[in-house]
């Protein structure tokens, strides 16, 4: 079975610019999280979904961030307008509660540079 | 609420020599433990889990993990490490289907 797929891999932009990044979750997984990675705030949990509806997003840094999923299979994190500090690798994750007791399965993540 | 503590940011070690990782969490109700691995340049994969039972558990490449109730800890553990183990380990606890990750360590084997 294919894992939880991310698109793209490496980004690069300008400040200012929007961003738009995209992660396919295992099907039949009804649990999605979006994570940013840091050196320096480490793995932080920006959002996430349960049944494609977005329960907590405590964890978003401000307005300029925003996270949809539309369907079972489909979500997207988008930052408009980008800055240099949103420079990071954001991971996208999935689990089953039927099934996990917490345990996710994570993408190979997207790498942003922000210039 | 509930966190996890991993004490050590980084920890060198010479190949074949063993190794332990460090971790302790709180929280005010039972929880699920876990330990992951992240290769360079990829994402967090499970290295392996502690659910119930047997507090010794067993993961993937030869790695295993003691659940340790009173007091609070969950140490990772290799008898013989290998250069191919050079990675980011995170510790992670859930109370529900949420986990919380600690903030990582670094293994470093040398030759």
């Amino acid at each position: 079975d294919a894992g939880v797929i991310q698109s793209p891999r490496h980004e690069v932009t300008e400040m200012g610019q929007e961003v738009t990044l995209r992660c396919k979750p295992i099907s039949g997984h009804d649990y999605l999280f979006w994570y940013r990675q840091t050196m320096m705030r480490g793995l932080e949990l920006l959002i996430y979904f349960n049944n494609n509806v977005p329960i907590d997003d405590s964890g978003m840094p401000e307005d300029r961030f925003s996270a949809k999923m539309p369907n079972a299979s489909f979500s997207t994190l988008k930052i408009q307008p980008s800055e240099p500090r949103d420079s990071a690798v954001y991971f996208c994750a999935s689990s089953l509660k039927g099934f996990s007791t917490g345990e996710l399965f994570f993408g190979e993540g997207s790498r942003l540079t922000v210039l | 609420a509930q966190s996890v503590t991993q004490l050590d940011s980084q920890v060198p070690v010479f190949e074949e020599a063993p190794v332990e990782l460090r971790c302790n969490y709180s929280s005010s109700v039972s929880v699920y433990l876990f330990w992951y691995v992240q290769y360079p340049n990829q994402g967090l994969q499970l290295l392996l889990k502690y659910l119930s039972g047997s507090t010794l558990v067993k993961g993937i490449n030869g790695f295993e993990a003691e659940f340790n109730k009173s007091q609070t800890s969950f140490h990772l553990r290799k008898p013989s490490v290998h250069i191919s183990d050079t990675a980011e380990y995170f510790c992670a606890v859930s109370a529900s289907y949420i986990p919380t990750f600690g903030r990582g360590t670094s293994l470093i084997v040398h030759p």
